[in-house]
């Protein structure tokens, strides 16, 4: 079975620091990962993925992420944090076995003036 | 934006009475789900469609029922609603599964008192 671990359900940052919102999965096949992102009463919208091929995604909004199989990890990055960037993010896995998407419990995002 | 259109968009009703919530798409896709978001618990799966009268069940389906009668629409029914199944819920669609990002409706928040 497949699982997503977010640590740290709310990160606080200050605007124009580093965002990194941490992700680890679980899969016993190569594994599919998407970023989404929530802004209030709205529904998720894709932020970035991983299928095959480059392990650093770029994705909107200046995000990227990096699939790292030893570490079966797949953060996500900003290197300079904006107030429009507070939102909650999920990451999510998926595989090609697999009709689902298991998303992880989400990280509330604060930006601090 | 994928053409994804929830109703309603908001609902209150009784315990143990039947609700339906619908999910209309207008681009075509194979796949729709049905997610339920809760505070700490993130996005659950409830049903999901993988084609006209195909359903399958998700990890919290008890209480829910789902039909699939055209490729456009994906209802969700609580045939005798509980306190319990007061959230938000999600419409989510994808043109094939797995490797493919989901694309979301906007949610209904259903409050049964």
């Amino acid at each position: 079975a497949q699982s997503v671990t977010q640590l740290g359900s709310h990160v606080s940052v200050s605007e124009g620091a580093l965002v990194l919102l941490r992700c680890n999965y679980s899969s016993s096949v190569p594994p599919y990962l998407f970023w989404y992102v929530q802004y209030p009463n709205q529904g998720l919208q894709l932020l970035l993925k991983y299928t095959t091929g480059a392990t650093l995604v770029k994705g909107i909004n200046g995000f990227e992420a990096e699939f790292k199989k030893s570490e079966t990890s797949f953060h996500l990055t900003k290197p300079s944090a904006h107030m429009s960037d507070a939102a909650e993010y999920f990451c999510a896995v998926s595989s090609n076995r697999d009709d689902k998407i298991i998303f992880g419990k989400g990280t509330r995002l604060h930006i601090l003036p | 934006d994928a053409g994804i259109t929830q109703s309603p968009r908001h609902k209150v009703t009784e315990t143990g009475t039947p609700v339906t919530l619908r999910c209309h798409q207008t681009e075509n896709h194979r796949y729709m789900y049905w997610y339920r978001q809760d505070p700490g618990h993130g996005l659950r799966l409830i049903h999901y469609s993988y084609g006209v009268k195909d359903t399958d069940k998700g990890e919290v389906s008890d209480g829910y029922s789902v039909s699939r009668s055209k490729t456009e629409d994906f209802l969700l029914t609580l045939e005798s609603a509980t306190s319990s199944q007061t959230s938000v819920y999600f419409c989510a669609i994808s043109e094939q599964s797995s490797n493919q990002p989901q694309h979301f409706g906007d949610g209904t928040r259903l409050s049964i008192l």
